[in-house]
């Protein structure tokens, strides 16, 4: 899996929207950018993923830049139950790597009313 | 369809006992993960099934660990001999066949050794 890395903490107002960065330079063109997040006591949570082209789903959209280099998570409206660690993880699809995800740090994002 | 199930969730034991933990993916999917999360961690890798095959194995499943998907349904992972530095939190994933799919992970079973 490419290194991954994210702020360690940010923080964002209920009702606004939370941009989470994730910088993956060493990227390789099989790659996928997978978010997960992980509230306190679960098992983590896919949020989404994308390959090339920006997606959205009812959670949350991811924003690639056209080089791959970067992508920024977006939940479009933040609500207390956001308050999770994220966490971002290139991977490839296939290949004797498929199924190893490499979890980082993540970020600690904290919603406040 | 309720997700992946873990059992237990808790598990306390003694340093030297043997434990064993119970892992029942989805039913549609055909792969299945285990991870450890220790305190303050992200998850790591442990292993991974695709059906009843044992595809991959990290270094850090030492002999003293053992998973086993007898019948590519439901995954056991067991430690022998546990130390108190296997503490940590035991994840299960699944995610279904084809390329790019996100994992299912379950609410993991937290085992303390004593």
């Amino acid at each position: 899996d490419a290194k991954t890395t994210q702020p360690t903490s940010m923080d964002c107002a209920e009702g606004r929207a939370a941009n989470l960065p994730c910088n993956h330079s060493t990227i390789s063109g099989n790659e996928y950018v997978y978010w997960y997040r992980q509230i306190h006591s679960q098992g983590p949570q896919y949020i989404i993923h994308g390959l090339k082209n920006n997606e959205t789903n009812e959670m949350a959209s991811l924003i690639i830049t056209e080089d791959r280099k970067s992508s920024t998570l977006i939940l479009p409206h933040a609500t207390l139950r956001d308050t999770a660690v994220y966490y971002c993880i290139a991977t490839a699809a296939r290949g004797t790597s498929y199924g190893k995800l490499t979890f980082g740090q993540g970020t600690i994002l904290t919603v406040h009313p | 369809d309720t997700g992946v199930s873990q059992n237990p969730r808790h598990k306390i034991t003694k340093r030297g006992q043997n434990v064993t933990f119970r892992c029942d993916p989805i039913s549609e999917h055909n792969r299945l993960y285990w991870y450890r999360q220790t305190l303050g961690q992200g998850p790591e890798f442990l292993t991974y099934f695709q059906n009843e095959a044992q595809l991959e194995k990290s270094r850090l499943l030492s002999d003293r660990f053992s998973a086993e998907r007898p019948k590519g349904s439901f995954s056991t992972l067991e430690i022998q001999r546990t130390e108190q530095g296997d503490s940590a939190m035991y994840l299960c994933a699944s995610s279904p066949p084809g390329t790019g799919n996100g994992y299912t992970f379950g609410s993991g079973t937290r085992l303390t050794v004593v």
